[in-house]
């Protein structure tokens, strides 16, 4: 069965600073990885997909993340953090043979100024 | 916006009540989800259909039944309500419910049990 560790619960970074949230993946077959963000009191927005295109995926808001087979990681990135990027984010995998999504438990980030 | 629209935003019950939570997926997709969102248990996925067919389930309650219409849109029933079932359910949906495909998120319903 698949399964992600999302590592930090809490991550806090200063305004313009590098966001690094980490996910690992538990799949024997390499799956489908994304990553959804969730602001307060709002529904789970998709920030990027994995699909086995390319192993280094550019999302919406800046964010990007990168597949490695090799650590079964598919960490999440910004290069400069934003007051407005402070939400909870979630890594999900889908197996290649199911259809729905298995998520972390979340890292919240916030973001000092 | 999603456009996976949920019913009702908001919703306060007592113990061992029974309430229905309604979904309408984005125009297009076949294939709805519901999800759980709590503290202690986080995202946890509960059922999948695909135009009207059960197709996946997961940790879903015996108390809990779900369905999906012909006209696609979905319901979400929730029954003997403990408070521990107090949480955000999501509704979700995709195109064709296979792997692979995104699945976007509505707004949820806030379930609070009393």
């Amino acid at each position: 069965a698949q399964s992600v560790t999302q590592l930090g619960s809490h991550v806090s970074v200063s305004e313009g600073a590098l966001v690094l949230l980490r996910c690992n993946y538990s799949s024997s077959v390499p799956p489908y990885l994304f990553w959804y963000v969730q602001y307060p009191n709002q529904g789970l927005q998709l920030l990027l997909k994995y699909t086995s295109a390319a192993t280094l995926v550019k999302g919406i808001n800046g964010f990007e993340a990168e597949f490695k087979k090799s650590e079964t990681s598919f960490h999440l990135t910004k290069p400069s953090a934003h007051m407005s990027d402070a939400a909870e984010y979630f890594c999900a995998v889908m197996g290649r043979s199911q259809g729905n999504l298995i998520f972390g438990k979340g890292t919240k980030l916030s973001v000092k100024p | 916006d999603s456009g996976v629209t949920q019913t009702p935003k908001h919703l306060i019950t007592a113990t061992g009540q029974r309430v229905t939570l309604r979904c309408s997926p984005r125009s297009g997709d076949l294939s709805v989800y519901w999800y759980q969102q709590s503290l202690d248990q986080g995202l946890q996925f509960l059922i999948q259909y695909y135009n009207g067919e059960e197709r996946a389930k997961g940790n879903i309650l015996e108390r809990f039944s779900a369905q999906q219409f012909p006209d696609l849109h979905s319901e979400l029933n929730l029954s003997s309500l403990e408070l521990g079932d107090s949480a955000l359910y999501f509704c979700a949906s995709s195109v064709s419910g296979v792997a692979g495909n995104t699945i976007y998120f509505g707004e949820g319903s806030w379930l609070t049990v009393v």
